[in-house]
């Protein structure tokens, strides 16, 4: 089985460029979640969709934004990009949302984004 | 506001000498705390999940325990392949399903 899928591995931009991010979960898996880990750091939550809808937005500015397409896949949109949104951007995959934390989050390996 | 952390934030083992990893946490309403694992370049992969104080769990040479304030990652006789950044992350009961990590530890186990 496919794991969580992630495109592209490696992106380099330039400073006030935009970039588009895709994420492809495990099949049957409906909820997408977007992480941001700066090196040295742990995953900083950005975004979760479940079914298509928002169910979770962090601590970031409005220049990032996602959306998640019937079949389950996802995008992240970063515009105006900044040389502190350098990172590698991680999305995970879970089969569903509930109330107890028993859907296991499958991560990707990641898009490293270079911004100069 | 929710709150992970770990320490030590770097620790380097002998192959065969057994430690623990810790991760301090303070949260509202814990509905779950996990552990992955991350290989440089790589996502973070799952090892296990708690969901309340006095839980273990075990797999190979890790174990995992959880109280009301932290969790310990046991490494007994770790070997180099165990050398990665071992993730702390906590789910509350008021955050949705966003998970809340610590920064890490970084194990480097010398053969």
């Amino acid at each position: 089985d496919a794991g969580v899928t992630q495109s592209p591995t490696h992106l380099i931009k330039t400073r006030g460029q935009h970039v588009t991010l895709r994420c492809s979960p495990i099949s049957g898996h409906k909820s997408v979640s977007w992480y941001q880990q700066v090196l040295g750091q742990g995953p900083q939550f950005i975004f979760q969709y479940y079914e298509k809808e928002e169910r979770g937005r962090g601590n970031f500015p409005d220049r990032f934004s996602a959306r998640q397409f019937p079949n389950y896949s996802s995008e992240l949109n970063v515009n105006a990009l900044l040389l502190g949104d350098s990172a590698l951007y991680l999305c995970a995959s879970s089969l569903a949302q509930g109330r107890r934390a028993n859907y296991g989050y499958t991560f990707g390996s990641g898009t490293r984004l270079t911004v100069v | 506001e929710d709150q992970v952390t770990q320490s030590p934030e770097a620790l380097r083992l002998q192959e065969g000498e057994s430690s623990s990893l810790n991760c301090s946490y303070t949260v509202s309403g814990l509905r779950g705390l996990f552990w992955y694992r991350q290989d440089p370049g790589k996502g973070p992969e799952f090892l296990f999940t708690l969901y309340s104080a006095g839980e273990e769990k075990e797999k190979e040479r890790l174990k995992a325990t959880l109280t009301k304030k932290e969790s310990f990652l046991h490494i007994t006789a770790p070997k180099p392949e165990d050398s990665a950044t071992y993730l702390c992350a906590v789910q509350a009961g008021n955050a949705g399903n966003m998970l809340t990590f610590g920064g890490g530890t970084r194990l480097m186990v010398k053969p």
